[in-house]
């Protein structure tokens, strides 16, 4: 399995201000996925990262909100883009497994809460 | 539409007995589950899976049955340990399309009681 070093673990953030979470995996993988968990709710996909084009973004996701950075094939990152109470979730980095299962490996995850 | 739902937000347990967690799903493309568990401050972690093809799947004491027709699948773990209190998240997939779309249910929150 993948090993998925994300950083920060945790932040407070102020109303309208920008977060970037890092998300480094220790060997090469073509698609990466940023997840966000609310409280209380199931894990959605924001959008899946490719190296070398630009991030597919699903129902409900934008890329001003969100941008992605995808410079290579061991990193990525996610912005939080002009944040408010309503972005207090955990984000989460994952990479899949390669097999034919499809299974995802997740990073640690950020926890972030904005006042 | 909720297509994954665990319907129980919350299970408490006293150790040595059975942990019976419950999934439902509604769409009937998807044809391989997963179970992930995950503790506070950390991300999930596969614990176990199943094919649409099985109806049972071992591994060691975790146990996942999937009943197709009523598009319901458990997890069972026996004996239930103070270090499998945790939240379990059920997911769901089309195996085999290449896009890695899991779709998630809210979890259940296991407390194992010593």
């Amino acid at each position: 399995s993948a090993v998925i070093s994300q950083k920060p673990s945790r932040d407070i953030c102020q109303r309208g201000t920008s977060l970037t979470i890092q998300c480094q995996v220790d060997s090469q993988v073509t698609m990466m996925f940023w997840y966000r968990q609310q409280p209380g709710q199931s894990l959605t996909l924001i959008a899946t990262a490719n190296q070398g084009s630009e991030a597919t973004y699903e129902s409900g996701f934008v890329i001003d909100k969100f941008p992605i950075s995808r410079p290579n094939l061991t990193f990525s990152t996610l912005t939080v883009s002009n944040m408010s109470p309503e972005d207090s979730s955990i984000y989460l980095c994952s990479v899949g497994s390669g097999g034919w299962d499809e299974k995802l490996f997740f990073g640690s995850g950020t926890q972030l809460s904005v006042l | 539409d909720q297509q994954v739902k665990q319907n129980s937000p919350s299970l408490s347990v006293q150790e040595g007995r059975i942990s019976i967690l419950n999934c439902d799903y509604t769409n009937s493309m998807f044809d391989y589950f997963l179970w992930y568990k995950k503790y506070p401050a950390e991300g999930p972690t596969f614990l176990i899976s199943i094919s649409s093809i099985k109806d049972k799947n071992e591994d060691g004491r975790f146990t996942v049955f999937l009943n197709k027709s009523a598009k319901h699948l458990s997890l069972h773990i026996v004996p239930s340990q103070p270090g499998d209190s945790a939240v379990y998240f059920c997911a769901a997939s089309m195996a085999g399309a290449g896009s890695y779309q899991l779709t998630f249910g809210k979890g259940t929150k296991l407390s194992v009681i010593p």
